[in-house]
């Protein structure tokens, strides 16, 4: 069976500081991933998405940045974090088939001081 | 842009009665799939329920089910027997089938609050 993983669960962080996030998918290969972020009492607004190794689109231009590296890993990164960043980071995985559902990892919560 | 529109904050259900949930959704197109996902406090987002917009039959999951009105652009989600579990955000989201990249629309949210 699937299961996506994300770390840290819990990030406190200070304005100006970078920030790594990291989501791995294991039992699948080529997945499709993608990096959500969801602001207190707000749905959830898509960041970035990945259909490959190095394949990166962007949705919302902003302070952050995410890398491919590796099949099965996306990371979500930033030189210098602002408070708007603060959230709740969710990686989210489906299979390469256009009927296929989106699946969520167990979230990040970052809080930017 | 297609958009999903959740007018109910927050919602309250006695333990074994019926709640309703209402979504909206606005698209010029023909082809899509709509979801329910359930967010409970650990945060972690879990698929509910699942409606191809090309099947008419409503989707049902056990205690879940949805009314889907394409014509109206309406997709409520119906939990029978309600159990203090389902307290949770439930959110609807809606995704095209036309387009190669599957990017998920979601509304705000509904609260449901289970008493017992």
């Amino acid at each position: 069976s699937q299961t996506i993983h994300q770390w840290p669960a819990t990030l406190v962080q200070p304005v100006g500081s970078p920030l790594s996030l990291e989501c791995t998918v294991e039992g699948t290969s080529n997945p499709n991933l993608y990096w959500y972020r969801q602001a207190a009492g707000r749905g959830l607004q898509l960041l970035f998405y990945s259909v490959g190794i190095g394949q990166i689109s962007s949705e919302v231009p902003q302070n952050l940045s995410a890398s491919r590296p590796q099949d099965r890993q996306f990371i979500l990164s930033s030189k210098k974090l602002l408070l708007s960043d603060s959230g709740f980071y969710l990686c989210a995985w489906n299979r390469d088939r256009g009927t296929d559902t989106q699946y969520f990892g167990p979230g990040t919560r970052l809080t930017v001081l | 842009a297609q958009t999903v529109t959740q007018s109910q904050p927050e919602m309250s259900v006695q333990e074994a009665e019926t709640v309703t949930l209402s979504c909206t959704y606005d698209t010029s197109e023909s082809d899509y799939y709509l979801f329910w996902y359930k967010q409970p406090p650990s945060r972690q987002m879990i698929l509910v329920i699942r409606q191809e917009a090309y099947k008419q039959q409503n989707a049902t999951e056990n205690r879940f089910s949805v009314n889907f009105q394409k014509a109206a652009k309406s997709f409520s989600l119906k939990i029978s027997d309600s159990q203090l579990g389902d307290a949770a955000m439930y959110f609807c989201a809606y995704r095209s089938a036309t387009t190669g990249f599957q990017k998920l629309v979601f509304g705000t949210g509904t609260r449901l609050l289970v008493s017992p």
